[in-house]
């Protein structure tokens, strides 16, 4: 599985925007950068996907690098219950399952 | 989108005995997985249980120690079995559906004493 490189841990004031980088060098023409995280006890949690276009949902936006090295979480307007661990997973296209879970990035939300 | 529960939410075994996990989805789904969350760390996927299949399990992870039961299409089990202390972890069970996105259980915590 190709592999994703994100900070061990970030900081954000409540309601201000974050911006969660994630590095994925070796990504292949087929893999989808999925998003989840995972709230404190709890299981994880669908974020978003997305190919090579960015992406916006009702929970966050995907910004995908134009050569898809590198991608960014954003969540426009940070709360509390934002703070998790968000990790940004590579999945290879139709047909596989897998998710591979990296160590991700340990968001902290200050009020 | 699918809702999962899992039983027990947690408990304490003593070591040598088993524990066996259900996973139960309020649809039927073709694809389950089980995971393992050692303390502090990430998820690891021990196996994927299709229905009227055996599991496919991942490296390191063997039918002997953790058997997988999926008898319909919403229900499955994992059995964690001969405990040892190294064992204690959460184990999550997960469906995913036709939207390429996967649902997760609230996972069950072992403590093995």
């Amino acid at each position: 599985d190709a592999k994703t490189t994100q900070p061990n841990s970030m900081e954000s004031n409540e309601e201000e925007p974050v911006h969660l980088p994630c590095n994925h060098s070796t990504i292949s023409g087929t893999d989808y950068i999925h998003w989840y995280r995972q709230l404190p006890s709890q299981g994880p949690e669908y974020v978003i996907h997305g190919l090579t276009s960015n992406v916006n949902n009702r929970m966050a936006s995907l910004a995908i690098a134009e050569d898809r090295k590198s991608s960014t979480l954003i969540l426009h307007r940070a709360t509390l219950r934002d703070a998790a661990v968000y990790y940004c997973i590579l999945k290879t296209g139709a047909g596989s399952y897998q998710l591979t879970f990296g160590k991700g990035t340990k968001l902290s939300v200050i009020p | 989108s699918a809702v999962i529960s899992q039983k027990p939410s947690r408990d304490i075994c003593q070591r040598g005995t088993s524990l066996t996990i259900q996973c139960q989805v309020d649809s039927q789904v073709t694809m389950m997985f089980w995971y393992r969350q050692q303390p502090g760390q990430s998820l690891t996927l021990i196996a994927t249980a299709n229905q009227g299949s055996e599991a496919t399990y991942e490296s390191g992870f063997v039918i002997d120690k953790f058997p997988i039961s999926r008898p319909n299409l919403t229900f499955s089990t994992l059995t964690v079995s001969n405990l040892s202390p190294e064992d204690s972890s959460i184990y999550l069970c997960s469906v995913e559906e036709y939207t390429d996105t996967q649902y997760f259980g609230p996972g069950t915590r072992l403590t093995v004493l």
